[in-house]
């Protein structure tokens, strides 16, 4: 199995509402990876989780709370969102980790949660 | 911030054409690696060239790497329709977790 996974493709929630966004992959992958992409601009980096600990945060408002449950798991958080968080979400894997601290590992894709915040 | 820069911002050209996108990058890299991503899509891994390799192929695909002059090429030969995409470089850079995507592609391919 070389794919990731990420549900919902689709959410549309209020500035109050609290969702999640889940990415799951069964390649062994040790690092987990949130993007979140603006039309018509490359993905900037959110989080990165190695062996299921939070490594990188891009200083990230609160309001995006990432967990990794499991090495097979990833969920995005969201709770008082704004209308300019609207965008594609995007989760990636590489294995086996990072290895002496430099990611060597192309990065799997899922094909994303297109969020929308009224 | 976005460390690659890609240029040109967008391509259009024939079926049959060879296309070629430049990227250039500021730090030292441990590799640099091209995506690609249809419409609204997740991205694909196309191709990753390592810091001390120079030139690399797969397929239609040929990339290489300068790191004298931080930048890198993507050429696809013999283009086609289904080619047509948004086409970004990544660096990893040496000493970090991070990987960061240049400014991207548009490549329009016309049959």
């Amino acid at each position: 199995d070389t794919e990731v996974t990420q549900t919902p493709k689709h959410l549309v929630m209020g500035m109050t509402n609290k969702k999640s966004l889940k990415c799951e992959q069964h390649m062994g992958h040790r690092a987990m990876y949130w993007y979140k992409q603006k039309a018509k601009k490359p993905p900037e980096l959110m989080f990165v989780y190695s062996y299921e600990k939070l490594s990188i945060n891009e200083s990230v408002p609160s309001r995006f709370s990432p967990e990794c449950p499991n090495s097979s798991l990833l969920n995005l958080h969201l709770h008082a969102l704004q209308p300019e968080d609207s965008a594609l979400y995007l989760c990636a894997s590489s294995g086996p980790g990072l290895a002496g601290g430099q990611n060597r590992d192309e990065q799997f894709f899922g094909p994303g949660t297109r969020l929308t915040v009224l | 911030s976005q460390q690659g820069e890609e240029d040109p911002q967008a391509l259009s050209i024939q079926e049959g054409e060879n296309a070629t996108m430049n990227c250039s990058y500021k730090t030292s890299i441990n590799n640099l690696q091209w995506y690609r991503q249809n419409s609204g899509r997740g991205l694909v891994h196309l191709i990753l060239i390592r810091s001390n390799e120079r030139e690399k192929h797969s397929g239609r695909l040929r990339v290489t790497l300068d790191t004298s002059k931080k930048s890198s090429s993507l050429l696809i030969t013999a283009s086609r329709a289904a080619d047509t995409a948004s086409y970004f470089c990544a660096t990893a850079y040496t000493g970090g977790f991070k990987t960061i995507f240049g400014a991207g592609t548009r490549l329009f391919v016309k049959a």
